[in-house]
């Protein structure tokens, strides 16, 4: 069964920072890979997704992801944060060779400030 | 189009009290899930269902139960609340399958309080 590690429960940073929240999965076949963003009180929309061809894929908001599949990661990142980043930040793994369950990460709890 | 809907937002229940939630999709998917969000913990799988008729457990199924009452709909009961069930709750679906892509889309959520 795959497993998925977040490495920062709670990141801090000013507006303008560049942004890095890093996941790891544990799984040795071919997934498809997710980030979805929670904005406080509201439910998880879908960031990006990567399922094949160029690892570094965009997705809304100016966020982008880069998978590395030697390292089994897919880091999300921006370059530019604003106060309105504000939001818990979820990877999430699917396995393509099963029935393909969904497996998130513990989430990372951003806070941008003024 | 509404995508996933879940009623209610809202609910305060006592120990021992039951209750339904319900979802409903509109993007014609095969595959409906039930997660619970705790702080720290992610989210969880309670059940899922990949296909309309077929039902299976997730990581936390204890203390409850599931209805796949047509493609469309996918609700949950809780039987006898207690004040561990308290959490956000999330219904979830996706086109489903084997395939090489899959994607899930969320409702808003149900944040239920058990006293």
């Amino acid at each position: 069964a795959q497993s998925v590690s977040q490495h920062n429960h709670h990141v801090i940073l000013s507006e303008a920072a560049s942004l890095e929240l890093g996941c790891n999965y544990s799984y040795g076949g071919t997934v498809n890979l997710f980030w979805y963003v929670q904005y406080p009180g509201q439910h998880l929309q879908l960031l990006l997704k990567y399922f094949s061809g160029d690892p570094l894929v965009k997705g809304i908001k100016g966020f982008e992801a880069e998978f590395i599949k030697s390292k089994f990661s897919f880091n999300l990142r921006k370059p530019s944060v604003q106060w309105s980043d504000t939001a818990e930040y979820f990877c999430a793994v699917r396995a393509t060779d099963s029935w393909g369950k969904f497996q998130f990460g513990a989430g990372t709890q951003v806070v941008v400030t003024p | 189009n509404a995508g996933v809907t879940q009623t209610p937002k809202f609910q305060v229940l006592k120990t021992g009290q039951s209750m339904t939630l319900q979802c409903a999709q509109d993007m014609n998917h095969n595959s409906m899930y039930w997660y619970r969000q705790d702080p720290g913990m992610g989210l969880r799988l309670i059940y899922y269902s990949a296909s309309e008729g077929t039902t299976d457990k997730g990581e936390v199924p204890n203390g409850y139960n599931v209805s796949r009452l047509n493609k469309r709909e996918f609700s949950l009961r809780l039987e006898s609340a207690a004040p561990s069930q308290t959490s956000v709750y999330f219904c979830a679906s996706s086109r489903g399958g084997r395939g090489l892509t899959d994607t899930q889309y969320f409702g808003p959520g149900t944040r239920l309080t058990v006293l």
